[in-house]
């Protein structure tokens, strides 16, 4: 069975600090990994997709990259903000089907 | 505006009265799925479905009905509501649940149904 772990459960830094936030998942047949990021009381916001075949994904400030054979995901956050507080989430999909399983998140909070 | 669009937003109710949330997408996707989340459990997977009138259990179903009648539409049904359906809602969708290049699109949520059972 599919289990995706995410640590930090919370996560406190200084402004301007780069950061990393971890993903594992206990089964490495995916089809693919997003994160996502959820502000208190709303929905969830996709941040970068990564299909099983590719090692990274970048969209400005985030890199995501990907190891299947060790099953990590990291999620780097470059000179992070104050509008980076969040919880981040990540999620894989499986293959067979097409479950999505999601990791508990880490709440960031970042101090300006 | 592409959104999904989720209804209603709060719902407070006593246990055993059916209730129905919607869910709406206007971005002609094949893939939605509904998604509960507490506290400290994450979100699960509640059924998904792949296009019209293919659906299919996710990880936690019990309790649950859902219908895709409609590509737009895949409403959540709780027959009997019980207190421990109490919890937070989404609704999701991605362009294709299938294989290929179009089912490597991310998902996009709605804002969420916070539901209360008494």
């Amino acid at each position: 069975k599919q289990e995706v772990t995410q640590i930090p459960a919370a996560l406190s830094v200084p402004e301007g600090e780069n950061l990393v936030l971890n993903c594992s998942f206990t089964d490495s047949a995916i089809y693919n990994l997003q994160w996502f990021r959820q502000d208190p009381g709303k929905g969830l916001t996709s941040l970068l997709l990564i299909q099983s075949s590719q090692r990274e994904q970048t969209s400005g400030r985030l890199n995501a990259s990907l190891d299947k054979s060790s099953g990590r995901s990291t999620l780097y956050i470059a000179a992070s903000q104050p509008g980076d507080s969040a919880t981040y989430l990540c999620a894989v999909r499986r293959t067979g089907g097409f479950k999505t399983i999601f990791g508990a998140g880490t709440r960031l909070f970042v101090k300006a | 505006e592409a959104q999904v669009t989720q209804n209603p937003r709060y719902l407070i109710t006593v246990t055993g009265k059916k209730l129905t949330v919607t869910c709406s997408q206007n971005m002609n996707h094949e893939y939605m799925s509904w998604y509960r989340q507490d506290p400290g459990l994450g979100l699960r997977q509640i059924y998904y479905s792949m296009n019209v009138e293919v659906t299919d259990k996710g990880d936690v179903p019990e309790g649950y009905k859902v219908s895709r009648k409609e590509k737009r539409n895949f409403p959540l049904i709780l027959e009997s509501p019980s207190p421990n359906q109490t919890s937070l809602y989404f609704c999701a969708s991605s362009l294709s649940g299938g294989v290929g290049a179009a089912a490597n699109q991310p998902q996009h949520f709605g804002d969420g149904t916070r539901l209360s059972i008494l």
